[in-house]
């Protein structure tokens, strides 16, 4: 049973450029999680989904941020017209339910230049 | 206010010297006290759920506590391997993880 994919590993974007991170979650797991770190700092909360819904969106920013985890394919978050300040590692996580442990990727590293 | 606090910030033992991490929390109706290892550069491994106060869970060198305000990450007799930050987390209302800053291990051999 493979992990929770994410890809790419690594992205560069330039100031003003759309962000695309892609996470496939592990197989049966139907609840997923992004959290974003900065570089030493703890693991901030973003957004939960649930196949085709939004459970709980408090801590994505209002504005250039969204995710969605469609019926079929992985879970996308999307920053548009990038910043500096968006620098950072985004982790995506995935569990069977809600309740239960979370399963993290190895997450995409996005720079900004 | 809940919130997840863990400490101390850094720690740093001797290979063989045995210590303990705290994770304290101010949740009400807790819905299980979660430990992550996090390596540099990856993603959080997860190693403990703990549900009810008086619960324990060992793994090699590693056993988890729970009491009513908090949780302890107790490490025997550690050696360099076990390098690592270690996170606790609990869900907070609709937010599934909360996590504390974690606390970064170095064993030194």
């Amino acid at each position: 049973n493979a992990g929770v994919m994410q890809n790419p590993r690594h992205l560069v974007r330039r100031r003003g450029q759309e962000a695309r991170l892609r996470c496939s979650p592990m197989k049966g797991h139907s609840h997923v999680y992004w959290y974003r770190q900065l570089p030493e700092e703890g693991l901030k909360f973003m957004v939960y989904l649930q196949k085709e819904n939004i459970i709980d969106e408090s801590g994505m920013p209002k504005e250039r941020f969204s995710a969605e985890f469609p019926k079929e394919g992985p879970s996308i978050l999307r920053i548009q017209q990038v910043v500096r300040g968006d620098s950072a590692a985004y982790f995506c996580a995935s569990s069977p339910s809600g309740a239960t442990e979370a399963f993290f990727g190895q997450g995409t590293r996005l720079t900004v230049v | 206010e809940d919130q997840v606090t863990q400490s101390p910030e850094a720690l740093r033992l001797q290979e063989g010297e045995s210590s303990s991490l705290n994770c304290s929390y101010t949740v009400s109706g807790l819905r299980g006290l979660f430990w992550y290892r996090q390596d540099p550069g990856k993603g959080p491994e997860f190693l403990f759920t703990l549900y009810s106060a008086g619960e324990e869970k060992e793994k090699e060198r590693l056993k988890a506590t729970l009491t009513k305000k908090e949780s302890f990450l107790h490490i025997t007799a550690p050696k360099p391997e076990d390098s690592a930050t270690y996170l606790c987390a609990a869900p907070l209302g609709n937010t599934p993880l909360v996590f504390g800053k974690g606390t970064r291990l170095s064993v030194i051999a």
